[in-house]
């Protein structure tokens, strides 16, 4: 069946550095993509959306990347702080009436921050 | 603006047993999804209301059930529970008017079946 899912696991990153968090993706059809951040004991957290119909989107010190082309989804943040550290999830809104809302998640990267 | 509620946060229950989990959305939201969260996995569709009706559903077994009231709070009833259904139970609220894009999501209740 068609899925998203994470390349890492685990992403250890240094306090003040850039993460990249990526995302693949294989339903072609997905019309909406979401981040969101979990933090232990807590709900997801959303981040940041883009839509199919757009390459780049920015928000306060993170910037969603999609490539329709190759189905890949990326989370950038910025000066990583210790507060950044938790589980990433992308997430997939199927484009299809009857399925929106549908939210698909890929397994999820877990961010350590050191400092 | 309290966002999404969920509760209870913690639950333990006995196997063969049946739970009820309660979820307030989001002011102004309309649309209630209910996902099943294991430890170390990402969140799993159970199923979705909207108008006080089962709008879609995922693969998961007729002892889930749930119910969505005229004030857009929602229920999900789990029968016959078994080991496995432990797990983080998470209620997402949205707006139908908006496609259902941005998802807010309550912190969750823990399942735990002994």
């Amino acid at each position: 069946g068609e899925s998203v899912g994470l390349h890492l696991p685990t992403l250890s990153v240094q306090e003040g550095d850039n993460s990249i968090i990526n995302c693949a993706y294989s339903n072609s059809a997905s019309d909406y993509f979401i981040w969101y951040k979990q933090e232990s004991g807590k709900g997801p957290q959303f981040i940041i959306d883009i839509r199919s119909n757009m390459d780049k989107r920015q928000g306060q010190r993170v910037t969603v990347l999609l490539n329709k082309t190759v189905k890949h989804l990326s989370l950038q943040i910025a000066a990583t702080q210790p507060g950044d550290s938790a589980v990433y999830f992308c997430a997939e809104n199927p484009k299809r009436a009857d399925s929106w809302g549908k939210l698909q998640f890929g397994a999820g990267t877990q961010v350590v921050v050191t400092p | 603006d309290a966002g999404v509620t969920q509760s209870p946060t913690h639950l333990i229950k006995t196997r063969g047993q049946q739970v009820t989990l309660r979820c307030s959305p989001k002011s102004g939201h309309d649309t209630v999804s209910w996902y099943q969260q294991a430890l170390g996995q990402g969140p799993q569709f159970i199923f979705q209301y909207y108008e006080e009706e089962e709008r879609q559903r995922g693969n998961f077994p007729d002892r889930f059930s749930g119910h969505q009231f005229p004030n857009y709070s929602s229920e999900l009833n789990v029968n016959a529970l078994l080991l496995g259904d432990s797990a983080l139970y998470l209620c997402a609220s949205s707006f139908l008017g908006t496609g259902g894009t941005e998802a807010f999501f309550g912190q969750g209740t823990r399942l735990t079946v002994v």
